[in-house]
Order: C-alpha cells, then structure tokens, then sequence
C-alpha cells in the first residue's frame, strides 16, 4: 500500500517555541492531506484539509494562526504550532489522499508533541 | 453532519472468545467504512474496508459487516488472542471530496 510518513515521530520543545512536523507521501501524490490531532484515548479530531497550492481549510474551533499548515508540493505537507504551550501537547497524525485513488486515506505514523 | 458512534467503548475478554464491536453512522449516504487498529501510542492500520455496495469484508480472524441503510457496521474478532488488544476505530467516507469520519473506538483488551 501507499506510504505517509512523518518527521519527527517525537518532539519535546519549551513553552513559546514553535514547532514544525512534516507529512510527506513518498509514493503518490498527495492532492489532498489531512491532520488529526489525538488527545490521549480519545478519537482522532479533524484539524484542518489542505490542497496543493491552496490555502488550508480549518475546522471549526481550530486557531488557523495558531496551527500553520503548508501543502507547497504534491508530496510535503508541513504543521507549525506557533507558539506552543503545554495545551498544545497531543499526538498528531496527518493522511494524505492521492489523484489515482481519491476514495483512500493513508496514514503517516504520527508525531508526539510534548511543550514543557 | 456525519457523526460516528462505537459501542461499547471499552471490552475486556479472556483469551479465546468471539467478540463483536460495533459501529453507528447517522448519514447512511456513505462511500465506505473504514476499521482500523491503533496500539497505545502508535498510528493507525488499516484493518478493513467495506465499499458501500458491500456487505461484508473478511480477512483472517476479522469479519466486517455493512448495512448501510440502518447505518449500522460490526467487526466480529473469532478466538481473541492477547495481541488484539488495542483500540479498534470505526471511520466512514461520504465522498471523495471530504476527510474520514472518525468514531472515538473501542478499546479491548484480550486477558491470556
């Protein structure tokens, strides 16, 4: 199957710093990626969806300043919290979608932010 | 809005029993369903998908059951062994034009 991958897999990081996670689809192109962000044993929350090329479409709630996403190639999709706080902490995954099979979802493996 | 329902939201079996999760969406205007696996920790793997004109999905010990009019799914899990235990999540596709549709999932543990 298709793969996502996700760098880094960890990331501690002090309070007021910000971070930046990369989603990359390593063997499609990825017309449309995901993020998810997962609290601990809770359910997977839609963050935002992003085109190639276009601007980001945030869910309702989800500070677009805050969390900054780009999709600037068919393969790399990078978050950046900003500004990060200890709120911020969760576990976030990003899925892309490719142009060949529109109706699948691959899952990148993950990225655990902890802010001290 | 489509919304995702799992029940029960934790399951604990000995070793060795059939056992049922189930799954619930409100819009049964669906493009598939989606289970997946995820250890504590971990991402996501993709168990089984059941396209929408699809009844059931199986693959070893797993059977997935659709009924998309009553907006119901079910994964049956034959002779629960330790390493199932996990949390199992439902997601369902409206179209191509819009993301997963996570359920909050079961977490099951399977006791040797």
């Amino acid at each position: 199957g298709a793969v996502v991958s996700q760098h880094p897999s960890r990331v501690i990081c002090k309070s007021g710093t910000s971070v930046k996670i990369e989603c990359r689809s390593l063997d499609f192109q990825a017309t449309t990626m995901f993020w998810y962000r997962q609290f601990p044993k809770k359910s997977l929350m839609l963050m935002a969806t992003s085109n190639e090329g276009s601007k980001a479409t945030y869910e309702q709630g989800v500070e677009k300043d805050k969390f900054l996403i780009n999709h600037a190639s068919l393969t790399l999709s990078t978050l950046t919290v900003t500004s990060a706080h200890p709120e911020d902490s969760s576990f976030y995954i990003c899925s892309a979608r490719g142009q060949a099979r529109v109706y699948t979802q691959y899952f990148g493996p993950g990225t655990r932010l902890t802010v001290l | 809005k489509q919304e995702v329902t799992q029940i029960p939201a934790a399951l604990s079996v000995p070793e060795g029993e059939n056992l049922v999760l189930n799954c619930s969406f409100t819009d049964s205007a669906i493009y598939n369903l989606q289970w997946f696996r995820q250890d504590p920790g971990k991402g996501l793997t993709s168990l089984l998908l059941i396209q929408s004109s699809q009844r059931e999905q199986t693959s070893g010990r797993l059977n997935a059951s659709l009924d998309k009019s009553s907006g119901r799914s079910t994964l049956y899990i034959a002779a629960s062994q330790p390493g199932d235990s996990a949390t199992y999540l439902c997601a369902v596709l409206n179209s191509g034009n819009t993301p997963l549709v996570f359920g909050k999932g079961t977490r099951l543990s399977v006791i040797a």
